[in-house]
């Protein structure tokens, strides 16, 4: 079974400009969740998208959004980067969005580089 | 506001003695806990977990112990080999959601 996949893995911006980052979830996972990694602050969570529908936001501008497609794939969207928004962008997919185990199954990473 | 918390950044263990990794949380709704193991250039990937209703949960080397009273977790790794070497990430997950809360993280080094 192919894993959660992300693209692009490395990237580099400008500031000023928008991204779009692709999170393609493990077959049959309905729940995606986007988490920002930046050095002393571990994963930070940006947004989960059950069903197509957003369910949870975490605190971040609403500079930062996202979407999920029918197929559970899904964008997430940064528009008008700055600096601090360099950082290891993580996508995670689980079954049923709130399993017993709670575990989640994480890609390996959009690397975002603002300069 | 960091409802998780790990507040040793490194840990460094000499191979086939015991790594014990910490972890304090405030939420009193969090109901699940978990474990993520990191390796560089790689997504985390999911050690062990443990529900708010038990105290312990051992999976071979791995064992994660809950003290609900101190808002307490800790990963007990027995024995540590040098293949553990990586960052661990604590994580909870309240009872109303698929959100989950991180730590910082503590990057483990096995010592050979």
């Amino acid at each position: 079974k192919a894993g959660v996949t992300q693209t692009p893995r490395y990237l580099i911006k400008t500031r000023g400009q928008q991204v779009t980052l692709s999170c393609s979830p493990i077959s049959g996972h309905r729940s995606v969740s986007w988490y920002q990694q930046t050095p002393g602050q571990g994963l930070q969570f940006l947004f989960e998208y059950f069903s197509e529908t957003q369910r949870n936001k975490g605190n971040f501008p609403g500079r930062f959004s996202g979407r999920q497609f029918s197929n559970s794939r899904s964008e997430m969207n940064v528009s008008t980067l700055e600096l601090g928004d360099s950082a290891l962008y993580l996508c995670a997919s689980s079954l049923t969005g709130h399993t017993n185990t709670g575990e989640l199954f994480f890609g390996e990473g959009s690397r975002l580089t603002v300069l | 506001d960091q409802q998780v918390k790990q507040n040793s950044p490194s840990l460094s263990v000499q191979e086939g003695r015991i790594s014990i990794l910490n972890c304090d949380y405030t939420n009193s709704m969090f109901d699940y806990f978990l474990w993520y193991k990191k390796y560089p250039a790689e997504g985390p990937t999911f050690l062990i977990s443990i529900s708010s209703i038990k105290d312990k949960n051992e999976d071979g080397r791995f064992t994660v112990f809950l003290n609900k009273s101190a808002k307490h977790l800790s990963l007990h790794i027995v024995p540590s080999q040098p293949g553990d070497s990586a960052v661990y990430f604590c994580a909870a997950r309240t009872n109303t959601g698929n959100q989950f809360y991180f730590g910082t993280g503590t990057s483990l080094t096995v010592i050979p």
